[in-house]
């Protein structure tokens, strides 16, 4: 099984900062890799696909980057709303995993 | 508008099954690979398995933790995806939700709660 290791685990920041959260895997996954958002209460969000793909709707202060293991999701100004936890998930191998979540905190 | 909706869970002891369901509209559901995913009481997401659609084989892979307890099954002429979970555990308490993505954008249900306890 690929573990996904996230770090850090909180990031304390301002609005209007920009946020670099990290994603690990324990073996390639390629491009496989998505990010989600998840508010309290909520079902996850669909943020990125394929390491780098915007989903619909999203807007694009948020962007994902890498390939194999390494792997970022960027915010680039934090909005109010954009404080929550966030998951890498990867699909590339069977079975799929997820990461253990960044919270992203408002300092 | 694309909508998932779980059912069935609710309390089950120890040993016990249940069969959620997950009712689809929206979309072409048959072509559709769906997945379950869990989330126990302030933890993290957990992959629970994924069936692909029946033109992509129907097959079915699970993570290790529910494999051999739990089958994921589809009735296409429903529109409905499913999950039975057998022997269940403590440590399954979760919320289980379905999910899709479907081109860019990702669906997921609101959740079913299901909580495994004597």
């Amino acid at each position: 099984e690929i573990v996904l290791t996230q770090s850090p685990g909180t990031l304390s920041l301002f609005p209007g900062e920009r946020a670099t959260l990290s994603c690990r895997a324990s073996q390639s996954v390629s491009s496989y890799l998505a990010w989600y958002q998840q508010k309290p209460g909520q079902a996850p969000r669909f943020l990125i696909y394929d390491a780098s793909s915007r989903a619909t709707d999203i807007p694009d202060r948020f962007s994902g980057s890498g390939s194999g293991t390494d792997f970022t999701l960027t915010i680039s100004r934090l909005e109010p709303e954009d404080f929550a936890v966030y998951y890498c998930h990867q699909y590339g191998n069977s079975p799929q995993t997820f990461g253990q979540g960044t919270k992203v905190e408002i300092k | 508008e694309v909508q998932l909706v779980e059912s069935g869970g609710g309390l089950v002891k120890p040993g016990g099954s249940l069969r959620l369901s997950c009712a689809a509209s929206g979309f072409t559901f048959s072509n559709a690979w769906m997945s379950w995913v869990r989330q126990s009481p302030g933890k993290g997401l957990e992959w629970v398995g994924r069936i692909k659609s029946k033109a992509d084989g129907g097959t079915t892979d699970y993570a290790a933790p529910v494999k051999d307890r739990f089958t994921i099954s589809r009735d296409d002429s429903k529109n409905t995806l499913y999950l039975q979970m057998n022997s269940l555990k403590t440590e399954d308490t979760a919320v289980y939700y379905c999910t899709s993505r479907l081109g860019a954008t990702g669906y997921w249900g609101q959740g079913t709660l299901v909580t495994v306890s004597s």
